[in-house]
């Protein structure tokens, strides 16, 4: 069964930083592209980041470039996010989800999900 | 850089059938694939039409996708509704720039 499981998440107060965790079950890890979508409370899907099944492919959305971080352990079955400089707009719930071939990629299993909250 | 604009709620009766749109701001909806997700509330997205118009395992054929290049616009078509068809269901496409964008999502309602 394939599992996307997501840790890491909590509360941090603005200009902090978090660091999200993806551990994946179920298929071979490194054959695919892990992508980090996020959903503020009550809206919709905003895709956040995403890594190459080998590592070397990375990409990031405008609103996150510079402060976000992606990466990956493939020994581990293991996707990092880590975020910096937080503001109140990168509160909601972060999803990763496993992405099929570049370019035109969709997303076919997903976590559950993790909220991070930011707030003073 | 383009948009994926859906209306923000639809809604239908039991037994019949209602569609949601997705219409891309510029650039041809042909030019890149549509691809279509359900999202129950409380939980998490789910793949229903990848690729225009293939449905995921395990999606029910009630379940189709379209493109129309006239309208420059992608649809989901569900038939034979069911209570349990109520979600919100989002497009996403690529947008050639190694982006990936999302529709705001179309909330589903069966009345």
């Amino acid at each position: 069964e394939i599992q996307l499981v997501e840790s890491g998440g909590g509360l941090v107060k603005p200009g902090g930083s978090l660091r999200l965790s993806c551990a994946a079950s179920g298929f071979t890890f490194s054959s695919f592209n892990i992508n980090w979508v996020r959903q503020a409370p009550g809206k919709g899907l905003e895709w956040v980041s995403s890594v190459g099944g080998g590592g070397g492919y990375i990409y990031y959305a405008e609103s996150v470039k510079g402060r976000f971080s992606i990466s990956r352990d493939n020994a581990k079955k293991s996707v990092y996010l880590q975020m910096h400089s937080l503001t109140a707009e990168d509160t909601g719930v972060y999803y990763c989800a496993r992405g099929g071939d570049y370019p035109e990629a969709y997303f076919d299993f997903w976590g559950q999900g993790m909220l991070v909250t930011v707030s003073s | 850089n383009f948009m994926l604009t859906q209306a923000h709620s639809v809604s239908g009766s039991p037994g019949k059938t209602v569609t949601i749109s997705c219409t891309r701001s510029s650039g041809s909806i042909a030019s890149t694939y549509v691809h279509w997700y359900q999202q129950r509330p409380g939980s998490s997205p789910r793949i229903l039409i990848y690729e225009d118009k293939k449905r995921s395992p395990g999606v029910p054929d009630r379940f189709s996708g379209s493109i129309d290049r006239s309208s420059n616009s992608a649809s989901l078509s569900i038939s034979g509704l069911k209570t349990e068809d109520e979600a919100d269901y989002y497009c996403q496409s690529y947008d050639g720039w190694n982006h990936w964008v999302f529709g705001g999502g179309t909330k589903l309602t069966v009345l």
